[in-house]
């Protein structure tokens, strides 16, 4: 069955980086797009960003460029996120999500706290 | 950016009830449209894509509509499993945008 399993929970220092696993399993991992979603607390869901894992090809939210890369590491199946300059406001639970019948399969979720 | 206008934030229902929540796109989306379900702690679950497409497993009480620009999402008979927070999203163009959410309570 479809499986995406993420990486655990990270606290991290305003002004570091954050990179979050997912990885795949369950399908041929080059045939659909991973995306990122996030949902800092008590907050709605907000799109980060998606790789095409077959090319490497990525595309971010404006709003998050020169800050977020996603690679893929098609060896193991796993897709990679990495959120640099942390800020306070980037304290969020971080998903992964295959679109194929729309984003119909996700990880378990990846809290990462930014605290001093 | 497309907007996706859900409505009602929240809502009130018993058991039973017939439930209906909605979203509107600022602009065509075609068809693509999707909704979730999630519950506290828990990943978004998918239930409907391209606007009334059920996904495998999820149950006939949840069905989804297009007319225009709006969509609905509609819970025929609520149960105890069905209270939680639903979403809706356009995948029509990037980048993808959600609905601010409804919470269906008791």
């Amino acid at each position: 069955q479809v499986q995406l399993v993420q990486s655990g929970a990270e606290v991290k220092k305003p002004g570091a980086s954050v990179r979050v696993s997912c990885k795949a399993s369950g399908y041929s991992f080059t045939t659909q797009y991973i995306h990122w979603v996030r949902q800092a607390p008590g907050q709605g869901l907000e799109w980060m960003g998606v790789i095409n894992p077959s090319s490497g090809s990525a595309s971010h939210a404006h709003k998050l460029q020169g800050r977020v890369t996603i690679i893929r590491d098609t060896s193991t199946s796993t897709v990679y996120m990495e959120l640099s300059s942390l800020r306070y406001e980037d304290t969020a639970v971080y998903f992964c999500a295959r679109e194929a019948k729309g984003f119909d399969y996700w990880g378990q979720g990846t809290l990462v706290t930014v605290s001093s | 950016d497309v907007q996706m206008t859900q409505s009602p934030s929240s809502l009130s229902a018993s058991i039973g009830d017939r439930v209906t929540i909605t979203c509107r796109a600022s602009q065509d989306i075609n068809n693509y449209l999707a909704w979730f379900q999630q519950k506290p702690g828990k990943a978004p679950k998918s239930l409907i894509y391209a606007a009334s497409n059920l996904q495998s497993g999820v149950p006939s009480k949840f069905s989804g509509s297009r007319s225009g620009t709006d969509f609905t999402l509609t819970i025929s008979s609520l149960q105890p499993e069905d209270f939680a927070t639903y979403y809706c999203q356009q995948y029509n163009s990037y980048p993808p945008t959600f609905g601010q959410g409804t919470k269906v309570e008791i």
